[in-house]
């Protein structure tokens, strides 16, 4: 799968967007872009994916720039509770498994 | 969305002993599953995969004797820390992809705190 590159943190204003950049410069053709966020202490949540048209649903907005080398999460209205750590991660349709790069500390400050 | 529990969510065992962690997928079966481990202020690491009616496949440096992982149906497969260390002490999570959802989005559990004293 092909490596990704996020900040280590961001701080966002509750109520503001929360725009969560990632780089994945060697991605494939047949590779999927993935978010998840964690929650202290709990299991990783779905929160978004894309190929590479840009995706919108309850959670989130996930645009994939058009080289595909890059993607931001945008999570519209930020609250408290989304602060977390957010996982950008790229998996082909042949790969079963999931591998987690170090992430993006969101926190939502009042 | 599909549903995966984890038990339990916490448990203390002291050096020596053996731990059983189960993974159950509720609403939908499961061929494979994913075992991970997490210590603190770290990312998950995937540990191995767990298949179904077969033995599982264990990443480098996982040691299979001492993280052994049975997978006996299509919901639930476990993972059994054998003569536990301090070491051992993590946050270990399972997953699963549920094959009728169309898509390749894997759902997890909500994790076990291990604490071995």
């Amino acid at each position: 799968d092909a490596k990704t590159t996020q900040p280590p943190s961001m701080d966002c204003a509750e109520g503001r967007a929360a725009n969560l950049p990632c780089n994945h410069s060697t991605i494939s053709g047949n590779e999927y872009v993935y978010w998840y966020r964690q929650i202290h202490s709990q299991g990783p949540q779905y929160i978004i994916h894309g190929l590479k048209n840009n995706e919108t649903n309850e959670m989130a907005s996930l645009i994939i720039t058009e080289d595909r080398k890059s993607s931001t999460l945008i999570l519209p209205h930020a609250t408290l509770r989304d602060t977390a750590v957010y996982y950008c991660i790229v998996r082909g349709t042949n790969n079963n498994d999931m591998r987690f790069g170090a992430g993006t500390r969101l926190t939502v400050k009042p | 969305g599909a549903v995966v529990s984890q038990h339990p969510s916490r448990v203390i065992c002291k050096s020596g002993t053996s731990v059983k962690i189960e993974c159950r997928s509720l609403d939908f079966q499961a061929t494979t599953m994913f075992w991970y481990r997490q210590f603190p202020k770290q990312s998950l690491m995937l540990m191995a995969t767990s298949n179904e009616g077969s033995k599982a496949t264990y990443e480098q440096g996982v040691e299979k004797d001492k993280f052994l992982i049975n997978h006996a149906s299509l919901t639930l497969s476990t993972l059994t820390v054998t003569s536990a260390h301090p070491e051992d002490s993590s946050f270990y999570i399972c997953s699963a992809r549920d094959p009728s959802g169309g898509d390749e989005k894997l759902f997890f559990g909500s994790g076990t705190q291990l604490s071995v004293l």
